[in-house]
């Protein structure tokens, strides 16, 4: 039982690349979460999917893109990436009983 | 507008002191607290309180829920090294359940 698994650990890119973070769960959780991590930011929702079939923007969505695959897997993509957008991205998951979170061991991104 | 806010942002302690670890809320419709203890990785699950007064407890570490105050304390005793991380407290947020409002953290040192 790996919990939530996310790929990749660590990515380089260059301004204007593209690239897909994908993660998926194996609890059987309804719904999923992006985030990424800054400095002294905290953590902040950059989209989320409460079931499968369903996405919605959380607090900064601006630069992202996600899918919902099926109910294990959620990917977030970023379509022209920006030195902005280095950060930690973590992928969540939960049950909807108890909306306690579970995380992913995220992904460190750096734009240059 | 839904708010967490953790005090104090940072603390330094000695091994074997006892921490103690703030967090207030003002959420609608409040349905639970959960705190989260995130070292060089992700956060990891500690509790999740919906009642008040009662206390949960995991080895050294204990929390509890004050729902007329709208705070919550997470309290450390004999802290070792390894206790050092940032701790997180997130509400589930009014319009949706199972997204998570977290507060900035606390980031406890322990030293030797």
């Amino acid at each position: 039982n790996a919990g939530v698994t996310q790929t990749p650990k660590f990515q380089v890119l260059k301004t204007g690349q593209s690239m897909t973070l994908q993660c998926a769960q194996d609890m059987n959780h309804n719904s999923m979460y992006w985030y990424r991590q800054d400095p002294g930011m905290g953590l902040r929702l950059i989209y989320y999917s409460a079931s499968e079939g369903t996405t919605d923007k959380g607090e900064v969505p601006n630069g992202y893109n996600v899918s919902r695959l099926n109910k294990r897997e959620f990917s977030l993509r970023l379509e022209s990436a920006a030195p902005s957008q280095t950060s930690v991205y973590f992928c969540a998951s939960s049950d909807r009983g108890t909306g306690t979170q579970y995380f992913g061991p995220g992904t460190r991104l750096l734009v240059l | 507008e839904d708010k967490v806010v953790q005090s104090p942002l940072s603390l330094v302690v000695h091994e074997g002191d006892t921490v103690t670890l703030n967090c207030s809320y003002e959420v609608t419709n409040f349905r639970s607290l959960l705190w989260y203890k995130q070292e060089k990785k992700a956060p990891t699950f500690l509790f999740m309180l919906t009642s008040s007064g009662i206390e949960k407890k995991s080895g050294r570490l204990s929390s509890i829920l004050d729902k007329k105050e709208l705070f919550s304390i997470l309290n450390i005793t004999a802290t070792q090294t390894g206790d050092s991380a940032v701790y997180l407290c997130a509400v589930p947020l009014t319009d949706s359940w199972g997204k998570l409002q977290f507060g900035a953290g606390t980031q406890v040192v322990v030293t030797p």
